[in-house]
């Protein structure tokens, strides 16, 4: 059985501070690594998807970054804004093109 | 482009109940997921489908739930008989293929079991 961890559990932060996750994963059978944003009563939405070891990617003020050789990933929110609160999800796709989640990462804003 | 429909979007039913769900993936996207997501956790996947067949049911408790995407498109997902720890979130999600694909998720059916 693989594990997904996610850390923290939940977060609460200040209206323009900057704050970071953490999702930790098997680095073996690794395929790709995907980071969504789930907001309550809506549909959780896709963020990233990366596959290479290294990757760095960027969608305004959020960013994450890929490690697959000790098994980790992290998300970076620059400048947080209540528009932010929200559940965020990683999930470890394996070679097979299956998608393990984490127990997510919920953060909420105070202005 | 319409997104991923789910209905209903709640549901309570009491244990030993019967319940549906449906699901509309977006068009052209081949692969049809269901996850059920119980609260603290991740969502887990459920059963998989490649057009109307079965890529992944293993963690399909078969007792009591079951599946069909007859046509390729729309898929139901059922629950018969309910228990109390059947009460989750049921996600449906579709991709156009598979490998480093975006899934992207409907809104869910929140459902609770009494």
């Amino acid at each position: 059985i693989l594990n997904v961890e996610q850390s923290p559990q939940s977060l609460h932060v200040q209206e323009g501070d900057s704050t970071n996750f953490t999702c930790s994963f098997p680095s073996s059978n690794f395929y790709a690594l995907h980071w969504y944003r789930w907001e309550t009563a809506k549909s959780p939405e896709a963020l990233f998807v990366m596959t290479l070891n290294g990757d760095e990617k960027k969608k305004g003020r959020i960013s994450a970054t890929l490690n697959t050789k000790e098994g980790y990933s992290y998300l970076y929110i620059k400048g947080s804004q209540p528009e932010d609160s929200a559940t965020y999800l990683c999930a470890f796709e394996n070679q097979g093109g299956k998608l393990i989640f984490g127990q997510g990462t919920e953060l909420s804003v105070k202005p | 482009e319409a997104g991923v429909a789910q209905s209903p979007r709640y549901k309570i039913i009491e244990k030993r109940q019967s319940v549906a769900f449906w699901c509309n993936p977006i068009s052209g996207h081949a692969t049809l997921y269901w996850y059920q997501q119980i609260l603290g956790q991740g969502p887990k996947l459920l059963i998989q489908f490649q057009n109307n067949g079965v890529v992944d049911d293993s963690q399909l408790p078969k007792d009591r739930f079951s599946a069909e995407r007859l046509k390729g498109v729309d898929s139901t997902l059922k629950i018969q008989p309910a228990k109390l720890e059947d009460s989750a979130v049921y996600l449906c999600a579709s991709t156009y293929g598979t490998g480093s694909y975006e899934q992207y998720f409907g809104p869910g059916t929140r459902l609770t079991v009494t």
